[in-house]
């Protein structure tokens, strides 16, 4: 089971859209709709933004938006806002009722 | 409001056994259809899956760790624990517990919510 991929950073400025894009396996993310974000502030806990690859729990804005090709998950967040600047990390389902994570990425808002 | 919170040691020995409490409060732990999980951040590094448990005692884990982790419920003190054994520095981390819900089909553990604070662990003689 390895960690599944992500880009060290990304960057926006105010106003712009980001994308962050999640790596796996045809043993994960390309097996399984059941992709999770999570949106994690310094000394924070992390916070569900998406689950089920595109869903929003209530209370997250509509400018979180994820998608799903083959392999690849990912986050996108359109209008992005000072607040937004966090460490963004996937999960994925990864058979055997085993979950793994991505390495982090880490959003920088200009 | 379901709210979980770990407990245990800030601190523990190489070779030792390191073990947390996670207390579940606002929410029954067996009359939820969900697993309880864990999940550790050593310092400046990310996200790592530790193990779930069902409140039947059903479990899963990282099988990076498996040889050392073990889960556990309580359903009367609606809390779970983690014990990982021979511990070394590498396993200093933020140690959190979640509560990971369900996929309809297979009954899948898909996602993480709420987490707790977290709970700093350093290995350290």
């Amino acid at each position: 089971q390895s960690a599944l991929t992500q880009p060290r950073s990304v960057s926006g400025s105010p106003g712009q859209s980001v994308t962050i894009s999640c790596t796996g396996t045809s043993s994960d993310v390309g097996s399984y709709d059941f992709v999770s974000w999570y949106q994690q502030h310094p000394v924070k806990a992390p916070k569900l933004m998406i689950f089920d690859v595109n869903k929003r729990p209530s209370g997250v804005p509509d400018r979180f938006s994820g998608s799903k090709s083959g392999n690849t998950a990912s986050l996108t967040i359109s209008g992005l806002q000072a607040e937004d600047e966090a460490d963004y990390y996937c999960c994925s389902y990864a058979g055997s009722y085993t979950l793994v994570f991505g390495g982090g990425t880490k959003l920088t808002v200009l | 409001q379901l709210q979980l919170q770990e407990s245990g040691p800030g601190l523990v020995k190489p070779s030792e056994t390191l073990s947390l409490t996670c207390t579940v409060s606002g929410g029954s732990i067996s009359g939820s259809n969900h697993y309880w999980g864990w999940i550790r951040q050593p310092p400046g590094k990310g996200l790592e899956w530790i193990a779930n448990i069902y409140y039947s005692g059903s479990t899963a884990y990282n099988p990076s760790l498996k040889s050392r982790a073990t889960i556990s419920v309580d359903t009367s003190k609606n809390q779970f624990s983690l014990n990982l054994r021979s511990v070394t520095a590498a396993d200093t981390a933020i140690f959190y517990c979640a509560r990971v819900d369900l996929s309809g089909v297979g009954q899948y553990p898909i996602w993480l919510d709420p987490w707790g604070q977290g709970t700093l662990v350093t290995v350290s003689s």
